[in-house]
């Protein structure tokens, strides 16, 4: 499968803790996105890299939040001191150099805070 | 900045019946505009899109979707559903300029086939 994969797919934690989300693009894309969708919304835009270089990131993401993409390919999403609130599904996706405006998603890891 | 509005969040249809997924959108610039589908456990996969040219876009397993600027709209239609239709639907919408711009999902419409 040559799609974009995310991992884990499912996380359960206590409220307080720290979770990592990873993120793996299509081979070559050098666009990547961060995406949070909570129920009964669309997803909402967190942040982008173009390669390695982290380009845009929504108020949505408040100081506890951190992404990286240290070599350009596959991404990380950090959620420090995690709130009941940040409860989602996060969402990734890539895009190729040839066609921006089609953005390739992963099936989400759905994060549950308790 | 640019918003979408699917009024719509759950539509019930009948097999092989037509559904129409309304797709209101607001915005000061020209725009680009987009449908993706979600089927169940699944990703999103873009559906179609409006870029530039003829207002009427078609994707390959028979939706279209037509581009109104006076109405701001760009409602997805389909002329007879199938089951696998099933799916929820989002309308997105970026702004129609250079360099990368932030695309922005409207809330979604459930579209659920009826045997």
């Amino acid at each position: 499968d040559t799609g974009v994969s995310q991992d884990p797919r499912h996380k359960i934690t206590k409220r307080g803790q720290n979770v990592t989300f990873r993120c793996d693009p299509i081979s070559e894309h050098n666009r990547l996105y961060w995406y949070r969708q909570t129920l009964g919304q669309g997803p909402e835009f967190l942040t982008y890299f173009q390669n390695e270089a982290q380009l845009e990131k929504s108020r949505l993401l408040s100081d506890r939040f951190s992404a990286e993409r240290p070599k350009g390919s596959f991404s990380t999403l950090e959620i420090q001191r995690t709130e009941q609130g940040d409860s989602a599904m996060y969402l990734c996706a890539s895009s190729p150099r040839s066609s921006y405006n089609e953005q390739f998603f992963g099936p989400g890891t759905r994060l549950t805070v308790l | 900045a640019q918003s979408v509005t699917q009024l719509d969040s759950q539509v019930p249809v009948f097999e092989e019946a037509p559904v129409e997924l309304r797709c209101n959108y607001s915005s000061s610039v020209s725009v680009y505009l987009f449908w993706y589908v979600q089927y169940p456990n699944q990703g999103l996969q873009l559906l179609l899109k409006y870029l530039s040219g003829s207002t009427l876009v078609e994707s390959i397993n028979g939706f279209e979707a037509e581009f109104n600027k006076s109405q701001t709209s760009f409602h997805l239609r389909k002329p007879s559903v199938h089951i696998s239709d099933t799916a929820e639907y989002f309308c997105a919408v970026r702004k129609d300029s250079g360099g990368y711009q932030k695309v922005t999902f409207g809330t979604g419409t459930k579209l659920q086939v009826i045997p």
